[in-house]
């Protein structure tokens, strides 16, 4: 079945630090991707997503690239702020018709220190 | 647009008892989500719902939880009775029909004691 792996947290990094967070996935076909971002407190919220190959998601200084060979999604921003602190769920979504749900990783938990 | 609304959003209540959390989605959105989120399991699918009716609910824990959408702009998920391992903050999400993300409610926060 589907599956999304992400880097486990958390990671402490320093304002104006660039940031990577790994994301691999596991699905047949061509799943849409996406990265969701979880503020204390609040629900989950779209970050960015990418829906093809070779497409690049982008918001906030945030990106990520759908990488169908190395079936990577990973999370990059050069230069964070504590603003970012929060926590980053790498997800998918299946290219099936019936492939409503979508697929969360255990998510990263990012700390910025000033 | 207001979002996808959840209530209440923290809920306290004796092992045992009934529990109602409610959800609003977003007008126009067919589909809805129930997520249950806490430290040891993450994020785990509970059941959703397409045009109202229940897809898929091979999440939901045991016979102690039921949902229900009534409508396009309502639904509910239930526990009865309610045990302390059922603390966690509950998550309601709803999506359009295509290729994009869900809109999350802020969740709310339940503890039973």
């Amino acid at each position: 079945g589907n599956s999304v792996t992400q880097m486990e947290g958390p990671v402490t990094l320093s304002e104006e630090a660039f940031l990577t967070i790994n994301c691999t996935y596991t699905a047949t076909g061509y799943p849409s991707l996406f990265w969701y971002v979880q503020y204390p407190g609040e629900g989950l919220q779209l970050l960015l997503k990418a829906t093809k190959a070779d497409d690049k998601g982008s918001n906030k200084g945030f990106e990520a690239t759908y990488r169908k060979e190395t079936t990577s999604f990973h999370l990059e921003k050069g230069s964070v702020q504590v603003s970012d602190s929060a926590v980053y769920f790498c997800a998918l979504r299946g290219w099936r018709n019936r492939d409503d749900k979508i697929i969360f990783g255990k998510g990263t938990r990012l700390h910025i220190l000033p | 647009d207001a979002g996808v609304i959840q209530s209440p959003r923290h809920e306290v209540t004796e092992m045992g008892q009934e529990v109602t959390l409610r959800c609003k989605p977003i007008s126009g959105h067919d589909y809805l989500f129930w997520y249950r989120q806490t430290m040891m399991r993450g994020l785990e699918l509970l059941i959703y719902f397409n045009n109202n009716v229940p897809i898929d609910d091979s999440g939901m824990p045991e016979d102690r939880f039921s949902a229900k959408m009534p409508n396009a702009s309502f639904s509910t998920l239930k526990i009865q009775p309610s045990e302390p391992r059922d603390s966690a903050v509950y998550f309601c999400a709803s999506r359009r029909q295509g290729v994009g993300g869900y809109t999350f409610g802020s969740g709310t926060r339940l503890t039973v004691v």
